[in-house]
């Protein structure tokens, strides 16, 4: 089946810098990739629509200056967590279709803490 | 998407099977039932859907009533790695790479020695 990767699968920062965490579709290409968010024994809650070629869609409380998205080519897409602060440390996870799969595949995750 | 409840926890014991409900009441016709599970931090990992008949591929069996107003994904045989909190989702097939998912609270499956 399809794969997606992320990188990293964890990362420390200090409080105040970016951090920027990278979703690849290694096998198939996606005009549209997920990102999501997940405290810890939470669910995961879906952040925002990475577009190919255009702005990202962001839900409803999700701030786009904060949470910046690129998806510059078929194959990544990027989300920035400028100026990190410790509530922003979570588990942050991507996800694509493959148009000629049925279903989506997600990455493995990326740790971010905070300190 | 159609709202899915599942309980929030079930123990199963090591070589038996698990049988995981979902109740989706609300799900329109062209809905299909996915489910999705997620090992400890890691990435969700697809399992199996379906939309009326039953289905049954490598990892599970997924049992759709008639009436789709419920389903059940059943493990076969249990392994303690089939330890995680297991996804059932409603969500509507439109093609192309648009796939958003909205997940619930899920059912947290321990698979017992």
């Amino acid at each position: 089946g399809a794969v997606v990767s992320q990188h990293p699968s964890w990362v420390i920062c200090k409080s105040g810098t970016s951090v920027k965490i990278e979703c690849r579709s290694l096998d198939f290409q996606a005009t549209t990739m997920f990102w999501y968010r997940q405290f810890p024994k939470q669910s995961l809650m879906l952040m925002a629509t990475s577009n190919e070629g255009s702005k990202a869609t962001y839900e409803q409380g999700v701030e786009k200056d904060k949470f910046l998205i690129n998806h510059a080519s078929l194959t990544l897409s990027t989300l920035t967590v400028t100026s990190a602060h410790p509530e922003d440390s979570s588990f942050y996870i991507c996800s694509a279709r493959d148009p000629g799969e049925t279903e989506a595949f997600f990455g493995q995750g990326t740790r971010l803490t905070v300190v | 998407d159609a709202k899915t409840t599942q309980p929030p926890s079930m123990d199963c014991a090591e070589g038996r099977a698990a049988n995981l409900p979902c109740n989706h009441s609300t799900i329109s016709g062209n809905e299909y039932v996915y489910w999705y599970r997620q090992i400890h931090s890691q990435g969700p990992q697809y399992i199996i859907h379906g939309l009326k008949n039953n289905e049954t591929n490598e990892m599970a069996s997924l049992i759709i009533t008639e009436d789709r107003k419920s389903s059940t994904l059943i493990l076969p045989h249990a392994t303690l790695r089939d330890t995680a909190v297991y996804y059932c989702i409603g969500y509507k097939n439109s093609g192309g790479s648009n796939y958003k998912l909205t997940f619930g609270k899920g059912t947290l499956l321990t698979v017992n020695p």
